[in-house]
């Protein structure tokens, strides 16, 4: 299938851990970004990349790092895991400027 | 940036109904798309559609894009047609911007 694939589905970790999540996409799209979806389900950009570089870094904390090791996948690893990190995470892919399609998100629970 | 909102913010039909969601936006743009989230979260593609009118099925879209706004048709709605309908936009190479969303839920 071709599609945007993402993992784990469900992360549930105490706060102050590492996590990471995994994206890969084989629709040979050239740009893959995170979004983080919160509880009242407002979509918002976090990260961007074409062609492995980073070219969306939005107001997030260090503690977020993207790392897209070829076009087809684009890792977050997340430390110092905080309460307020608990969220819904897409992974999305497209061609430059034309449509988006999204991984089936990561539900992200930090106790 | 640009703002995006979307309206009504909830909306309730009965399986059969036609409905109309609207997209503003507050500037121009070069990229506008729609999107539904069912209620299992996954997020579809439905319409890229910077300006004109595309149909899909039971769905529709027009952008008027000079007067900054979009619209999203969904008739004889089923209740599979149920979860939350977004619109987003960019200009340039900005990200896009999501609006809040519509709410449908399509009763039986």
């Amino acid at each position: 299938d071709t599609a945007v694939s993402q993992t784990p589905k469900y992360l549930v970790t105490q706060m102050g851990n590492d996590k990471s999540i995994k994206c890969e996409q084989n629709l040979g799209h050239d740009t893959m970004y995170w979004y983080k979806q919160d509880s009242k389900k407002f979509l918002k950009i976090m990260f961007s990349y074409n062609n492995k570089e980073l070219i969306i870094n939005e107001t997030v904390p260090n503690r977020f790092s993207p790392k897209s090791p070829d076009k087809a996948h684009l890792n977050l690893h997340i430390n110092s895991l905080e309460l307020g990190d608990s969220a819904v995470y897409f992974c999305a892919s497209s061609l430059t400027g034309t449509s988006l399609f999204f991984g089936p998100g990561t539900r992200l629970t930090v106790l | 940036g640009i703002q995006v909102e979307q309206s009504p913010p909830d909306l309730i039909l009965q399986e059969g109904a036609n409905s109309t969601l609207r997209c503003n936006f507050s500037d121009s743009v070069n990229n506008l798309q729609w999107f539904h989230q069912n209620p299992w979260g996954q997020l579809i593609n439905l319409f890229y559609i910077p300006s004109g009118t595309k149909q899909n099925g039971r769905l529709s879209a027009t952008t008027v894009a000079t007067e900054r706004y979009s619209l999203l048709y969904i008739s004889s709605s089923q209740t599979t047609d149920s979860g939350v309908y977004f619109c987003a936009t960019n200009s340039g190479n900005t990200p896009l911007v999501f609006g809040k969303g519509t709410r449908l839920s399509v009763i039986a």
